[in-house]
């Protein structure tokens, strides 16, 4: 079965540079989810996009963006990176839930893109 | 806002046998879904099982069940026959029914024994 997929999975940075993480959900697949997962801490929320429209903002600095295009593919973009930005970023698709709309069905995780900030 | 405690960093199991992991949340929510995610050395985030809220039967998966008490808002994971495997990080989750979004607890490291 088809799954989600990011690019690229590893990513290497200078301080203040930037980055784009791209992510490609699962076919038929409406809904996107953000998460950052810095070292030995759990997952945290930065952003969602259902049907192509933001649906949910987290804890996400006002130094990234992100956008679901009309493929519903999803990119991250980080500016002036921190070292601090230094973590494993997932994206997570879901498909349109039985009755409709948002948190209705499970997420699946793609396999993560390590972003590394020198 | 809510929240997912899991109270135990580290759990170990002799192979084939059970071990349960512990999981609370607190939330003013009526819709939610609970999750358990596996994550492995390869840091994938596995779906193990998932709880909807309005449900009232514990869902179960193979060797995997959850005890689900709703009024104590508590969400344990049951491993049973375990299997080297099944040695990983893992976290409870919290979907919430109006946005979807996931809110995790800090995790458990399982650690299976030959």
């Amino acid at each position: 079965a088809a799954g989600v997929i990011q690019s690229p999975r590893h990513l290497i940075k200078e301080k203040r540079e930037t980055a784009t993480l791209k992510c490609y959900p699962i076919p038929r697949h409406d809904t996107v989810y953000w998460y950052q997962q810095g070292p030995g801490q759990d997952p945290q929320f930065l952003i969602s996009f259902y049907e192509k429209m933001q649906s949910d903002k987290g804890s996400i600095p006002d130094r990234f963006s992100a956008q679901q295009f009309s493929d519903y593919h999803s990119e991250l973009n980080m500016s002036s990176l921190e070292l601090g930005d230094s973590a494993l970023y997932f994206c997570a698709s879901s498909p349109p839930g039985l009755a409709g709309g948002l948190g209705t069905d499970t997420q699946y995780f793609g396999p993560g893109t390590r972003l590394t900030v020198l | 806002a809510q929240t997912v405690t899991q109270s135990q960093p580290e759990m170990s199991v002799q192979e084939a046998e059970t071990v349960t992991l512990s999981c609370t949340y607190d939330t003013s929510e009526s819709d939610y879904y609970l999750f358990w995610y596996k994550q492995p050395p390869s840091r994938q985030m596995i779906l193990v099982i998932r709880q909807e809220a309005y449900k009232q039967q514990n869902a179960t998966e193979n060797r995997f069940s959850v005890n689900f008490q709703k009024a104590a808002k508590s969400f344990s994971l049951k491993i049973s026959d375990s299997q080297l495997g099944d040695a990983a990080m893992y976290f409870c989750a919290y979907g919430s029914g109006n946005t979807g979004k996931l809110i995790f607890g800090q995790g458990t490291t399982l650690q299976v024994k030959p």
